[in-house]
């Protein structure tokens, strides 16, 4: 089964706004509200940040958004803080046998 | 407060076995399917497998059928990974999750070393 596709790493001044991509097929990202977004410091569990595409779960700063496109997802975080800096993965359902997938990954860096 | 606490994890040689359990509390454990993920050194997310509340349909990831075998115990709330035949490659750090619609509540993890 084959990974989502991310940036390798993204970054940006504190207070800007990034944008991560998540790329896959009508099979996942694009076939399904079930894409998730997770932060992940080092050492430390990932995180929820957003589910279904766009909802976030108690707790986590409306800073972070989601959006999907066709078959591409986003996440966006916007007044980019220091403790925003972490790597960050998407996953999705997926209609093949797999049945979840994670992204590639990609590392944000606060400039 | 939901809470995941992998144990079981160690070094083993390769060809050997282990089990991994994830003791699960703060919520009504029989109403969730569960889930295994591993992150390999240094490297990302790998989802493996995932049962249902029931514990009756499984699901594995290509990677591990065959040699891993997920269980639960719904009256010890506790969540297991028995892994066979363990490679070089199975080297990481595994995660229990709660899964519902996507893995939302994870464990600390526990690291699991194949060398010989």
């Amino acid at each position: 089964q084959s990974a989502l596709t991310q940036p390798a790493s993204v970054s940006g001044s504190p207070g800007q706004s990034i944008t991560i991509s998540c790329t896959g097929t009508s099979s996942d990202v694009g076939g399904d509200k079930y894409v998730s977004w997770y932060q992940q410091h080092p050492g430390k569990a990932p995180k929820l940040m957003i589910y279904e595409v766009s909802n976030r779960p108690s707790g986590v700063s409306n800073r972070f958004s989601g959006s999907k496109s066709g078959n591409t997802a986003s996440l966006t975080i916007s007044g980019l803080q220091a403790e925003d800096e972490a790597d960050y993965y998407c996953g999705s359902y997926t209609s093949t046998i797999a049945l979840y997938v994670f992204g590639t990954g990609t590392k944000v860096t606060v400039l | 407060q939901v809470q995941l606490v992998e144990s079981g994890g160690g070094l083993v040689k390769p060809g050997g076995s282990l089990r991994l359990s994830c003791a699960a509390s703060g919520f009504t454990f029989i109403d969730y399917y569960m889930s295994w993920i591993r992150q390999a050194p240094g490297k990302g997310l790998e989802w493996l497998s995932y049962i249902p509340g029931g514990g009756s349909t499984v699901f594995y990831a290509d990677s591990v059928k065959g040699r891993f075998t997920i269980s639960r115990d719904n009256a010890k709330n506790s969540l297991y990974l028995q892994m066979n035949n363990l490679r070089a490659e199975d080297t990481a750090v595994y995660y229990c999750a709660r899964y519902y619609e996507t893995p939302d509540y994870w464990g600390q993890g526990t690291l699991v070393t194949v060398s010989s």
